[in-house]
């Protein structure tokens, strides 16, 4: 079965500092990875993927995701903080194997930038 | 604009009394998806469409019922809200199943009293 978590409900980093947010899944097959940020009373919003290729993956707001197949892992990165990016993210795989057609999300993670 | 609207953003309703929120994307797109948002439990699925007249149970299907007779809308029906149901409700559309990130609709918040 798929799953996906994300180990830290709550993520503080000064601004100006590189944030880091955790995730890890289990798929029976290959994974696409995809990484979602929702801000206050809004929906959630596409930040980056991976589906194939270079394990590095490059995003929208300078964010970047490195995936590791070995570690079953695909933190979130970015080299430099800014209060804006304080906001709930959320990380999600789908198997695309056995099960392409759902996706499943882990619980989120909030980070709070600190100016 | 590229966009998923829903409707109502916000509900107070009965135990009981059916319900339809309704979800509708402009992207022409073949995926369209139903989701609760729950504190500490992330989005969980309810049902999906592959596509027009195609839908499945996703993994909290239980009280909910969905229809896609036209491409670019997708409602969520409960027939009978119960209080458990109180939630916040996204729906979602992407291009196609396979590699495709989804585009949110901006919620709609439902309390069943």
């Amino acid at each position: 079965a798929q799953s996906v978590a994300q180990p830290e409900d709550q993520v503080n980093v000064a601004e100006g500092n590189p944030l880091t947010v955790k995730c890890t899944y289990s798929v029976s097959g290959n994974p696409y990875l995809f990484w979602y940020v929702q801000y206050p009373n809004r929906g959630l919003q596409f930040l980056l993927k991976y589906i194939t290729g270079d394990n590095l993956v490059k995003g929208s707001y300078g964010f970047e995701a490195e995936f590791n197949k070995s570690q079953t892992s695909f933190p979130l990165k970015k080299p430099s903080a800014l209060v804006s990016d304080s906001a709930l993210y959320f990380c999600a795989v789908r198997d695309r194997e056995t099960s392409y057609d759902k996706v499943i999300f882990g619980p989120g993670t909030s980070l709070s930038v600190i100016p | 604009e590229a966009q998923v609207t829903q409707n109502p953003r916000y509900l107070i309703t009965v135990t009981g009394k059916k319900l339809t929120v309704t979800c509708s994307q402009n992207m022409n797109h073949e995926y369209m998806s139903w989701y609760r948002q729950d504190p500490g439990l992330g989005l969980r699925q309810i049902y999906y469409s592959m596509n027009v007249e195609v839908t499945d149970k996703g993994d909290v299907p239980e009280g909910y019922k969905v229809s896609r007779k036209e491409k670019r809308n997708f409602p969520l029906i409960l027939e009978s809200p119960s209080p458990n149901q109180t939630s916040l409700y996204f729906c979602a559309s992407s291009l196609f199943v396979w590699a495709h990130e989804q585009y949110f609709g901006p919620g709609t918040r439902l309390t069943v009293t």
